[in-house]
Protein backbone atom coordinates (compact mmCIF):
# COMPACT_ATOMS: atom_id res chain seq x y z
CA UNK A 1 0.00 0.00 0.00
CA UNK A 2 1.30 3.83 -1.44
CA UNK A 3 -0.05 5.21 1.91
CA UNK A 4 -2.98 7.95 1.50
CA UNK A 5 -3.00 9.46 -2.28
CA UNK A 6 -4.21 12.99 -3.02
CA UNK A 7 -4.52 14.74 -6.81
CA UNK A 8 -3.73 16.80 -7.84
CA UNK A 9 -1.09 18.27 -5.86
CA UNK A 10 -1.87 21.45 -6.84
CA UNK A 11 -4.84 23.60 -8.56
CA UNK A 12 -5.15 26.96 -9.62
CA UNK A 13 -8.76 27.84 -10.58
CA UNK A 14 -10.68 31.12 -11.42
CA UNK A 15 -13.19 32.42 -9.17
CA UNK A 16 -15.95 31.23 -9.81
CA UNK A 17 -15.16 27.85 -11.12
CA UNK A 18 -15.63 24.76 -10.18
CA UNK A 19 -12.94 22.20 -9.04
CA UNK A 20 -12.77 18.58 -7.58
CA UNK A 21 -9.91 16.72 -5.20
CA UNK A 22 -9.66 13.09 -5.22
CA UNK A 23 -8.36 11.09 -2.19
CA UNK A 24 -7.01 7.49 -2.08
CA UNK A 25 -6.91 6.20 1.62
CA UNK A 26 -5.28 3.20 2.72
CA UNK A 27 -7.35 0.36 1.93
CA UNK A 28 -8.02 -1.33 5.13
CA UNK A 29 -9.04 2.25 6.71
CA UNK A 30 -12.48 2.71 6.80
CA UNK A 31 -12.72 6.17 7.92
CA UNK A 32 -11.62 9.08 5.61
CA UNK A 33 -11.25 12.70 6.55
CA UNK A 34 -10.92 16.21 5.23
CA UNK A 35 -9.38 18.98 6.77
CA UNK A 36 -8.38 22.34 5.29
CA UNK A 37 -5.11 24.60 5.90
CA UNK A 38 -4.40 27.68 5.87
CA UNK A 39 -1.18 29.42 5.82
CA UNK A 40 0.69 29.19 9.10
CA UNK A 41 -2.57 27.64 11.11
CA UNK A 42 -3.26 24.35 12.31
CA UNK A 43 -5.35 21.91 9.91
CA UNK A 44 -9.47 22.47 10.74
CA UNK A 45 -12.04 19.67 10.41
CA UNK A 46 -14.41 19.19 7.36
CA UNK A 47 -16.10 16.38 7.22
CA UNK A 48 -15.34 12.64 7.73
CA UNK A 49 -16.89 9.05 6.42
CA UNK A 50 -16.89 5.47 8.13
CA UNK A 51 -17.42 3.39 4.96
CA UNK A 52 -19.93 5.05 2.62
CA UNK A 53 -21.46 7.18 5.38
CA UNK A 54 -20.72 11.04 5.72
CA UNK A 55 -20.80 10.79 9.61
CA UNK A 56 -20.54 14.70 10.17
CA UNK A 57 -19.67 17.77 8.84
CA UNK A 58 -18.09 21.35 10.37
CA UNK A 59 -20.02 24.58 10.06
CA UNK A 60 -17.04 25.24 7.70
CA UNK A 61 -18.58 23.29 5.00
CA UNK A 62 -20.96 25.49 3.52
CA UNK A 63 -23.45 24.97 0.63
CA UNK A 64 -20.51 25.01 -1.69
CA UNK A 65 -18.34 21.98 -0.45
CA UNK A 66 -19.81 19.04 -1.09
CA UNK A 67 -18.14 15.14 -0.16
CA UNK A 68 -18.79 11.55 -0.87
CA UNK A 69 -17.69 8.43 -0.96
CA UNK A 70 -19.61 6.38 -2.61
CA UNK A 71 -18.21 2.89 -2.21
CA UNK A 72 -16.13 3.55 0.88
CA UNK A 73 -13.05 3.44 -0.58
CA UNK A 74 -12.17 6.75 -2.19
CA UNK A 75 -13.52 10.27 -1.97
CA UNK A 76 -14.23 13.06 -3.44
CA UNK A 77 -14.58 17.02 -2.48
CA UNK A 78 -15.99 19.30 -4.33
CA UNK A 79 -16.18 22.88 -4.32
CA UNK A 80 -18.37 25.40 -6.41
CA UNK A 81 -18.43 28.33 -7.44
CA UNK A 82 -15.21 28.99 -5.88
CA UNK A 83 -14.07 31.87 -4.05
CA UNK A 84 -10.83 33.78 -2.63
CA UNK A 85 -11.03 32.68 0.30
CA UNK A 86 -11.15 29.16 -0.33
CA UNK A 87 -7.59 28.78 -1.15
CA UNK A 88 -5.90 26.73 1.34
CA UNK A 89 -4.13 22.92 1.81
CA UNK A 90 -6.97 20.66 1.61
CA UNK A 91 -5.71 17.19 3.42
CA UNK A 92 -7.37 13.99 3.41
CA UNK A 93 -6.45 11.27 6.30
CA UNK A 94 -7.29 8.00 6.83
CA UNK A 95 -7.47 5.31 10.12
CA UNK A 96 -8.66 2.33 11.23
CA UNK A 97 -10.83 1.91 13.70
CA UNK A 98 -11.27 0.20 15.92
CA UNK A 99 -7.89 0.35 16.27
CA UNK A 100 -4.71 1.80 18.21
CA UNK A 101 -2.91 3.09 15.18
CA UNK A 102 -3.18 6.51 13.86
CA UNK A 103 -3.88 8.69 11.52
CA UNK A 104 -2.23 8.57 8.23
CA UNK A 105 -2.27 11.87 5.87
CA UNK A 106 -1.94 12.46 2.33
CA UNK A 107 0.63 15.23 1.02
CA UNK A 108 -2.52 17.26 0.21
CA UNK A 109 -4.15 19.31 -2.74
CA UNK A 110 -3.49 23.03 -2.37
CA UNK A 111 -5.49 25.31 -3.87
CA UNK A 112 -5.38 29.00 -5.78
CA UNK A 113 -8.61 30.60 -6.40
CA UNK A 114 -7.36 33.65 -8.54
CA UNK B 1 -8.97 30.60 23.53
CA UNK B 2 -7.72 27.51 21.34
CA UNK B 3 -9.12 24.52 22.79
CA UNK B 4 -5.35 23.13 22.27
CA UNK B 5 -2.53 25.26 23.01
CA UNK B 6 1.00 24.79 21.82
CA UNK B 7 4.09 26.40 23.22
CA UNK B 8 6.22 27.88 21.92
CA UNK B 9 5.08 28.81 18.43
CA UNK B 10 8.82 29.10 17.02
CA UNK B 11 11.72 27.46 18.14
CA UNK B 12 15.51 27.60 16.66
CA UNK B 13 17.96 25.07 18.44
CA UNK B 14 21.46 24.57 17.70
CA UNK B 15 22.63 20.69 16.09
CA UNK B 16 22.96 18.41 19.03
CA UNK B 17 20.44 20.05 21.50
CA UNK B 18 17.64 18.47 24.05
CA UNK B 19 14.15 20.09 22.56
CA UNK B 20 10.67 20.14 24.09
CA UNK B 21 7.39 21.11 22.38
CA UNK B 22 4.24 21.91 25.06
CA UNK B 23 0.87 20.94 24.58
CA UNK B 24 -2.02 21.75 26.62
CA UNK B 25 -5.50 21.24 25.44
CA UNK B 26 -8.85 21.88 27.72
CA UNK B 27 -11.48 19.41 26.11
CA UNK B 28 -11.85 15.91 26.62
CA UNK B 29 -10.08 13.28 24.87
CA UNK B 30 -9.52 10.26 24.08
CA UNK B 31 -6.52 10.70 22.39
CA UNK B 32 -3.89 13.01 21.56
CA UNK B 33 -1.38 12.73 18.49
CA UNK B 34 1.86 14.57 17.45
CA UNK B 35 2.31 15.18 13.88
CA UNK B 36 5.39 16.04 11.68
CA UNK B 37 4.67 18.32 9.03
CA UNK B 38 7.88 19.56 6.51
CA UNK B 39 7.52 22.27 3.80
CA UNK B 40 5.12 21.42 1.06
CA UNK B 41 2.13 20.03 3.26
CA UNK B 42 3.06 16.45 4.11
CA UNK B 43 2.06 15.44 7.63
CA UNK B 44 3.55 12.21 9.25
CA UNK B 45 1.94 10.91 12.64
CA UNK B 46 4.08 10.68 15.03
CA UNK B 47 2.72 9.35 18.24
CA UNK B 48 -0.75 8.47 19.14
CA UNK B 49 -1.09 8.76 23.06
CA UNK B 50 -3.78 8.32 25.77
CA UNK B 51 -1.33 7.74 28.55
CA UNK B 52 2.43 7.67 29.62
CA UNK B 53 5.11 7.84 27.43
CA UNK B 54 5.95 6.05 23.99
CA UNK B 55 9.47 6.57 22.61
CA UNK B 56 10.55 6.43 18.94
CA UNK B 57 14.27 6.36 18.11
CA UNK B 58 14.87 10.23 19.33
CA UNK B 59 12.09 11.38 19.70
CA UNK B 60 9.85 10.48 23.07
CA UNK B 61 5.62 11.63 23.66
CA UNK B 62 4.75 12.09 27.48
CA UNK B 63 1.22 12.86 28.45
CA UNK B 64 -0.09 13.61 31.56
CA UNK B 65 -4.05 13.35 31.75
CA UNK B 66 -4.79 14.62 34.88
CA UNK B 67 -2.50 17.82 33.98
CA UNK B 68 -4.21 18.25 30.43
CA UNK B 69 -0.79 18.86 29.54
CA UNK B 70 1.67 16.58 26.82
CA UNK B 71 5.26 16.79 25.29
CA UNK B 72 7.09 15.81 23.02
CA UNK B 73 11.34 15.94 23.21
CA UNK B 74 13.98 15.27 20.47
CA UNK B 75 17.29 14.13 21.78
CA UNK B 76 20.08 14.81 20.03
CA UNK B 77 18.63 17.53 17.59
CA UNK B 78 19.63 17.28 14.15
CA UNK B 79 18.72 20.00 10.95
CA UNK B 80 16.64 17.37 9.40
CA UNK B 81 13.93 17.69 12.50
CA UNK B 82 13.57 21.13 11.39
CA UNK B 83 9.54 21.08 10.37
CA UNK B 84 6.33 22.07 12.31
CA UNK B 85 5.14 20.20 14.64
CA UNK B 86 1.90 20.03 15.65
CA UNK B 87 -0.10 18.67 18.24
CA UNK B 88 -3.61 17.31 17.69
CA UNK B 89 -6.59 15.44 20.22
CA UNK B 90 -9.36 13.64 19.37
CA UNK B 91 -11.71 15.27 20.94
CA UNK B 92 -14.51 12.92 23.43
CA UNK B 93 -17.37 14.22 22.09
CA UNK B 94 -17.09 13.77 18.40
CA UNK B 95 -15.34 10.71 16.65
CA UNK B 96 -14.13 11.98 13.47
CA UNK B 97 -12.59 15.04 14.74
CA UNK B 98 -9.70 16.04 15.37
CA UNK B 99 -8.72 19.37 17.17
CA UNK B 100 -5.47 20.65 15.81
CA UNK B 101 -2.79 23.28 18.01
CA UNK B 102 -1.53 25.97 15.59
CA UNK B 103 1.47 24.11 15.65
CA UNK B 104 5.22 24.92 16.72
CA UNK B 105 8.47 25.65 13.88
CA UNK B 106 11.30 24.09 14.60
CA UNK B 107 14.30 24.98 13.07
CA UNK B 108 17.48 23.29 14.07
CA UNK B 109 20.80 24.86 12.87
CA UNK B 110 23.65 22.74 12.40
Amino acid sequence: DTGVSQDPRHKITKRGQNVTFRCDPISEHNRLYWYRQTLGQGPEFLTYFQNEAQLEKSRLLSDRFSAERPKGSFSTLEIQRTEQGDSAMYLCASSLVPSNMGYTFGSGTRLTVV
Amino acid sequence: KNEVEQSPQNLTAQEGEFITINCSYSVGISALHWLQQHPGGGIVSLFMLSSGKKKHGRLIATINIQEKHSSLHITASHPRDSAVYICAVSHGGSQGNLIFGKGTKLSVKP
